[in-house]
């Protein structure tokens, strides 16, 4: 595997189920982070770890809870999403917190 | 405080012709500044960068981009679209202030390339 993988590509949840969507980047960066991009809005900076803490939170609600467990893997731990959580949902990685980011292709979030 | 401009959200060019995809930035610090293009049910690309030195940046596929401080843009263009441009462009700028970095991506423009 090379650059930035995502896991899995497609997820539909209900309201009430608990799933996680992973991220894995094969660059040996240091930063990781999570988006969020929905029809018609502007990409939205969820998350961001830096050399494992997390060093950003965008006011996102807390039925989102990220992990980074090290510098290769980052998660995004999903419960009791509502329907306007539908989306597609973008782990990127980057050598420094100002470099260029490297994005995985996605997950297509569709909350019931 | 940091910000980006992307003026038009759609633009139509036919193919052959000039593509140019606006960009406006603010930034209290020299910025670094990124074009990333999305094509459908894809992660964005980095397209092109600028950090420092040669203001005009040439990047992938053609296409490049002129860092104007004095304008504070980093107009995107191509001289010749093609069919395979048609896609989402998000430039993006970045830059550390007092130990507080921020990178802030636009809102994006839509190319369609007419036949």
């Amino acid at each position: 595997e090379t650059g930035v993988t995502q896991t899995p590509r497609h997820l539909v949840m209900g309201m009430t189920n608990k799933k996680s969507l992973k991220c894995e980047q094969h660059l040996g960066h240091n930063a990781m982070y999570w988006y969020k991009q929905s029809a018609k809005k502007p990409l939205e900076l969820m998350f961001v770890y830096s050399l494992e803490e997390r060093v950003e939170n965008n006011s996102v609600p807390s039925r989102f809870s990220p992990e980074c467990p090290n510098s290769s893997h980052l998660f995004l731990h999903l419960h009791t999403l509502q329907p306007e959580d539908s989306a597609l949902y973008l782990c990127a990685s980057s050598q420094a917190l100002v470099a260029e980011q490297f994005f995985g292709p996605g997950t297509r979030l569709t909350v019931l | 405080a940091q910000s980006v401009t992307q003026l038009g959200s759609h633009v139509s060019v036919s193919e052959g012709a000039l593509v140019l995809l606006r960009c406006n930035y603010s930034s209290s610090v020299p910025p670094y500044l990124f074009w990333y293009v999305q094509y459908p049910n894809q992660g964005l690309q980095l397209l092109l960068k600028y950090t420092t030195g040669a203001t005009l940046v040439k990047g992938i596929n053609g296409f490049e981009a002129e860092f104007k401080k004095s304008e504070t843009s980093f107009h995107l263009t191509k001289p010749s679209a093609h069919m395979s441009d048609a896609a989402e462009y998000f430039c993006a700028v970045s830059d550390r202030d007092s130990g507080t970095y921020k990178y802030i991506f636009g809102t994006g423009t839509r190319l369609k390339v007419l036949a």
